[in-house]
C-alpha cells in the first residue's frame, strides 16, 4: 500500500520570497514516482514536477524543485520567488513503477498556499 | 490538441437518477483514469483502464462502471445516484503504464456532481 501524508493544511509566504511545501510517503515498492501538481481556484490539476526514486539528482522545472530525501521518505516541493498566481492546492502525489505494482497515483489531503502581496 | 475533455462541467442530480460522465484525449495516451475529489480531500481513484479494451477497480468504485468505448473516450456512469456521490469528478490520461518522466498523468478540467 501506499500513502502520502502532507501536514500542513494551510501555509502563508510573502510574495518574493521561497517556500516550502512538506511531503511524506510510504510505500513498499522499490521504484516509485514523486509528482507534484497545483490546483488554483478554477479547479484544474496542473502538473509541476516529477521526481524517479533512482534519480541521483533532486528536479527542478523553472522556480519548482523537489527535495528529495529517500532515507528520510520526504520530497518536499520549493517555490522560490513566489507570485500571487501561485496562490493556489498543492497536491503531492506517488505511483509504484515496479512491474506487479498498482500503478495509480495516490495522493495526500493537500497544501493550501496563499501568496501575501 | 484539447488534450483532456470532459462532459459536462456542472451536474445536478436527483437521488435515484443516472447519468455518464464522459471523457476524451486527443493525446494518443493508453491509459485513462476517473478519480473523485472530495472537499479536503484529495483525489482518489475510482476505476482505471490501462489500454483499449480493459478495466479495472480503483480504490473507490462502488456505485459507478466505467466503459472504455475506444482509444480515446473513457466513460464514467452513477447507475442510481446517491448524495454520497456528490464530488468533483477527474478524468486523467497517460502514455502508459511504464514508469518515468513521460508518463506524467494528465487532468480534464473535472465536473462538479451534485446529487439531491
Amino acid at each position: 500500500a501506499q500513502k502520502i501524508t502532507q501536514t500542513q493544511p494551510g501555509m502563508f509566504v510573502q510574495e518574493k520570497e521561497a517556500v516550502t511545501l512538506d511531503c511524506t510517503y510510504d510505500t513498499s515498492d522499490p521504484s516509485y514516482g514523486l509528482f507534484w501538481y497545483k490546483q488554483p481556484s478554477s479547479g484544474e490539476m496542473i502538473f509541476l514536477i516529477y521526481q524517479g526514486s533512482y534519480d541521483q539528482q533532486n528536479a527542478t522545472e523553472g522556480r519548482y524543485s523537489l527535495n528529495f530525501q529517500k532515507a528520510r521518505k520526504s520530497a518536499n516541493l520549493v517555490i522560490s520567488a513566489s507570485q500571487l498566481g501561485d496562490s493556489a492546492m498543492y497536491f503531492c502525489a506517488m505511483r509504484g513503477l515496479s512491474s506487479g505494482s498498482a500503478r495509480q497515483l495516490t495522493f495526500g489531503s493537500g497544501t493550501q498556499l496563499t501568496v501575501l502581496p | 490538441n484539447a488534450g483532456v475533455t470532459q462532459t459536462p462541467k456542472f451536474q445536478v442530480l436527483k437521488t435515484g437518477q443516472s447519468m455518464t460522465l464522459q471523457c476524451a484525449q486527443d493525446m494518443n495516451h493508453n491509459s485513462m483514469y476517473w478519480y473523485r475529489q472530495d472537499p479536503g480531500m484529495g483525489l482518489r481513484l475510482i476505476y482505471y483502464s490501462a489500454s483499449e479494451g480493459t478495466t479495472d477497480k480503483g480504490e473507490v468504485p462502488n456505485g459507478y462502471n466505467v466503459s472504455r468505448l475506444n482509444k480515446r473516450e473513457f466513460s464514467l456512469r452513477l447507475e442510481s445516484a446517491a448524495p454520497s456521490q456528490t464530488s468533483v469528478y477527474f478524468c486523467a490520461s497517460q502514455v502508459g503504464l511504464a514508469g518515468g518522466p513521460g508518463d506524467t498523468q494528465y487532468f480534464g478540467p473535472g465536473t462538479r456532481l451534485t446529487v439531491l
